[in-house]
């Protein structure tokens, strides 16, 4: 069946400090990927997504994520962590291919920013 | 422009009891998904409308959840009646024709007590 696996349900890291946050998925095609974000209150915001070409993509908030095929990963990273960034996380995973299908998502990962 | 917009944001009733949410769609967004999660669990699709038709609704989990999409515009979810299990956050997405890029709603958390 269709899986997205997100391995880490809360991450704390100090801000300032690097952030890795893990999402593997299933199946045999690669699906489109995308990540997620949601803040106490709001909606899911769209921080990136890849579809095809270039394995490292670059989102919004300074956050960017790498695909690895061989992996069946797609790691988001981002560099400097800023105290804005606790929330939590959704990496999702569209199998159809190009079309306008439902997303599967992992379950989520809440980070939490040390002062 | 409006993003996609729930209502209500809560939503306790009782076993039994019916409740209707209700979403409205980024204007021109053909596309409407609807998902839902449950505490401690992925965020799962029920199911697809594009433009009034359903597309997709292999997600919903019984016949006591009803979708409709008249007109094309807004939709509605209605549980009828409502069980303890239904109990967690629906959450409402739109998208352009053709496109994968999903535009969410900050959900209806609905507690069935």
């Amino acid at each position: 069946a269709q899986s997205v696996t997100q391995p880490d349900i809360h991450i704390t890291v100090s801000e300032g400090a690097s952030l890795e946050l893990r999402c593997n998925y299933s199946y045999g095609a690669t699906p489109y990927l995308f990540w997620y974000v949601q803040s106490p209150g709001q909606g899911l915001q769209l921080l990136l997504k890849y579809f095809s070409g270039d394995t490292l993509v670059q989102g919004i908030k300074g956050f960017e994520a790498e695909f690895k095929r061989s992996q069946s990963s797609f790691n988001l990273r981002k560099p400097s962590v800023h105290w804005s960034d606790a929330a939590e996380y959704f990496c999702a995973a569209q199998y159809s291919g190009g079309g306008a299908d439902g997303l599967t998502f992992g379950k989520g990962t809440h980070l939490i920013i040390q002062p | 422009e409006a993003g996609v917009t729930q209502f209500p944001s809560h939503s306790v009733i009782e076993k039994g009891q019916t409740v209707t949410l209700r979403c409205d769609p980024i204007s021109g967004h053909d596309n409407l998904y609807w998902y839902r999660r449950v505490m401690g669990k992925e965020i799962k699709f029920l199911l697809h409308f594009v433009k009034e038709s359903k597309q997709d609704e292999s997600g919903m989990p019984n016949n006591r959840f009803l979708a409709e999409r008249t007109g094309g515009t807004y939709s509605t979810l209605k549980v009828q009646p409502a069980e303890l299990e239904d109990s967690g956050v629906y959450f409402c997405a739109s998208s352009q024709v053709f496109a994968s890029e999903q535009f969410f709603g900050p959900g209806t958390r609905l507690t069935v007590l």
